[in-house]
């Protein structure tokens, strides 16, 4: 079965960059897109992008550009997202996330969420 | 960027009763709507695709409609473990948004 598994919580200072690791196991890791979903305490979902695994393309939600960047070890079956110049503001869940099978764009299996932390 | 509203915030319903969420898009996002349910501590989990087709699993007390920029979701008769926050997401253009969520709670 599925199955996505991401790497530990962080704590961050401001202005600190911080690299969240999913490891993707039971599907072909190219065959699939994975996304990044984040989630600030108590608030709603917030998409953040997604990278194509088979070819190493992106695409970043504008309000994340410059700041992220997802990339991809296929050796290992694993994404990364690392996130730049932190703020306040990215306290959050940081999810990876695999669309269903023929619907790309809508997701359907999720690792356990990161849980990332900044502050001073 | 299409922004999704969701009504109410929160809806208390009685356990068997039937349950009506709502999801209104700024702009057509034509059938490309898909819901999802999240209980405390846990990922979000997928419910309905294409407005109105159940994910894999999905029991058939789930239900969505809508096309355009009006949505639905309707769970049938509530069971205990439906009592969970419930977002709508459209995927017709970049970025994909979602809805800020309807929390479902016993009455």
């Amino acid at each position: 079965q599925v199955h996505l598994v991401q790497s530990g919580a962080e704590v961050k200072k401001p202005g600190a960059s911080v690299k969240v690791s999913c490891k993707a196991s039971g599907y072909t890791f190219n065959g699939y897109y994975m996304h990044w979903v984040r989630q600030a305490p108590g608030q709603g979902l917030e998409w953040m992008g997604w990278i194509n695994p088979n070819s190493g393309g992106t695409n970043y939600a504008q309000k994340f550009q410059g700041r992220v960047t997802m990339t991809r070890d296929t050796s290992i079956s694993t994404a990364y997202m690392e996130l730049s110049r932190l703020i306040s503001d990215d306290t959050a869940l940081y999810y990876c996330a695999r669309p269903a099978t023929g619907q790309w764009q809508v997701l359907d299996y999720w690792g356990q969420g990161t849980l990332v932390t900044v502050s001073s | 960027e299409i922004v999704m509203t969701q009504s109410p915030a929160t809806l208390s319903v009685s356990p068997g009763e039937r349950a009506t969420l709502s999801c209104r898009a700024s702009q057509s996002v034509s059938s490309n709507v898909a819901w999802y349910q999240q209980k405390p501590g846990q990922a979000p989990r997928l419910l309905i695709y294409g407005a109105s087709t159940r994910a894999t699993g999905i029991p058939a007390r789930f239900s969505g409609s809508g096309s355009g920029t009006e949505f639905t979701l309707t769970i049938s008769s509530l069971q205990s473990e439906d009592f969970a926050v419930y977002y709508c997401q459209q995927y017709n253009n970049w970025p994909y948004t979602f809805g800020q969520g309807t929390k479902l709670e016993i009455k």
